[in-house]
Parts: C-alpha cells; sequence; structure tokens
C-alpha cells in the first residue's frame, strides 16, 4: 500500500455511460494528479491540483472532467467516452513544499470502454 | 523543455546478474529524480528517491547514482531475481504555477529468468 486509494480497480462502461474514477490519500499532501498510461506509450500528465485548485488541465477532452473537493479526494468523472480512451488512470500525490516531493501513486483504475 | 530517456527499452537476463538501467534527462536544473517500478497493470511504487545534492542513493539491493552534469541516472540492481521482473520508470520533476510535474521516462521492462 503507498498510501493512495483509487477505487473502482476496474470499469468496464459504454459511450454513452457516465462513470466517476475515485482517489485519496491520508499522507498529508497537498498536490494530487491524474495520469493516463495507454499501452505502448508512456504516462501522460492529465491535471494537476494544488491545495484543491487546479494548476494543470494538459489539454484533456472536456469528457474527462476532474474534480476535487479538497487536498485529500480528487475525483475524475467520465462521460460519453471513445473505446481509444481505454487505459489505465493513475492517481498521484506529493508535497509541494521543500525538496522532498516524492510521488506516491495509487494503483490505478483499468477502464475499458464498449 | 525537459525530456527523459529510458535504455534500454526491454532487458532480459538470468537470475543472480547485477545490471545496469540508465536514465538520461536534458535539463540538469532537476530538483530529485526518482525511480518507480511498475508491475503488469498495477500502480507505481516508489523504489528511490535521489535529491540533486546527492551522488547515490541506497535500498536493499537497489542503487541509484545521479550525475546531474551529464544528464544521467543509473538504477543498479544487485543479484537480480525472478520477483524483480517489471518496469521500471525514472521520474524528475518540474516546477510549475505553485506545483511539481513529474516528467517520466518510457521504462525499461525487465525480465529476469529463473
Amino acid at each position: 500500500e503507498t498510501g493512495v486509494t483509487q477505487t473502482p480497480r476496474h470499469l468496464v462502461m459504454g459511450m454513452t455511460n457516465k462513470k466517476s474514477l475515485k482517489c485519496e490519500q491520508h499522507l498529508g499532501h497537498n498536490a494530487m494528479y491524474w495520469y493516463k498510461q495507454s499501452a505502448k506509450k508512456p504516462l501522460e500528465l492529465m491535471f494537476v491540483y494544488n491545495f484543491k485548485e487546479q494548476t494543470e488541465n494538459n489539454s484533456v477532452p472536456s469528457r474527462f472532467s476532474p474534480e476535487c473537493p479538497n487536498s485529500s479526494h480528487l475525483f475524475l468523472h467520465l462521460h460519453t467516452l471513445q473505446p481509444e480512451d481505454s487505459a489505465l488512470y493513475l492517481c498521484a500525490s506529493s508535497l509541494t513544499r521543500g525538496s522532498n516531493t516524492e510521488a506516491f501513486f495509487g494503483q490505478g483504475t483499468r477502464l475499458t470502454v464498449v | 523543455k525537459q525530456e527523459v530517456t529510458q535504455i534500454p527499452a526491454a532487458l532480459s537476463v538470468p537470475e543472480g546478474e547485477n545490471l545496469v538501467l540508465n536514465c538520461s534527462f536534458t535539463d540538469s536544473a532537476i530538483y530529485n529524480l526518482q525511480w518507480f517500478r511498475q508491475d503488469p497493470g498495477k500502480g507505481l511504487t516508489s523504489l528511490l528517491l535521489i535529491q540533486s545534492s546527492q551522488r547515490e542513493q541506497t535500498s536493499g539491493r537497489l542503487n541509484a547514482s545521479l550525475d546531474k552534469s551529464s544528464g544521467r541516472s543509473t538504477l543498479y540492481i544487485a543479484a537480480s531475481q525472478p520477483g524483480d521482473s517489471a518496469t521500471y520508470l525514472c521520474a524528475v520533476p518540474r516546477y510549475t504555477s505553485g506545483t511539481y510535474k513529474y516528467i517520466f521516462g518510457t521504462g525499461t521492462r525487465l525480465k529476469v529468468l529463473a
């Protein structure tokens, strides 16, 4: 266990469904991240939040909608996805004060869009 | 713009061998460098974080070195075991908009044969 918990671990959804991914950390970190990992591609940063304020949106399509109600919880709301959105979605957290910026990742949600 | 490269992309070795994984980065002004392990379909597990002021960091059979001036880090695995089989990723944080963005390499897929 890394201290970052993601649910669900696996998700299959149709292109017209609406679903949400959840991430929580109780490490006292102030920054939280969503990454996408597709087969044979490097990790792609999607969103960054710092003290629940969004600081980065890496040109992500609007069918992905993040929400960060507090520094411990992060959601990714999904709607009208495409099959090419099938991937492993990883959440991470870190401190952004000082030089110890060690990032901790969750186990990921394996998303399949059918 | 920071770019991170890992060589080799894949490596297959017999059990018991000592091995070296390489990570290169283009911008030497880094805060630290982090090595991760990823098992298939799982999240990332932090192995070692080496600060910019350090030359080496050790954890068990793992030793990471950092040469900022040449833009390189190596992960040395001693006496490899089949359980070490995984993908190894390195990442450097880039400070922007009050938070850190982690720039990842493409990974080295390691297979240790029994």
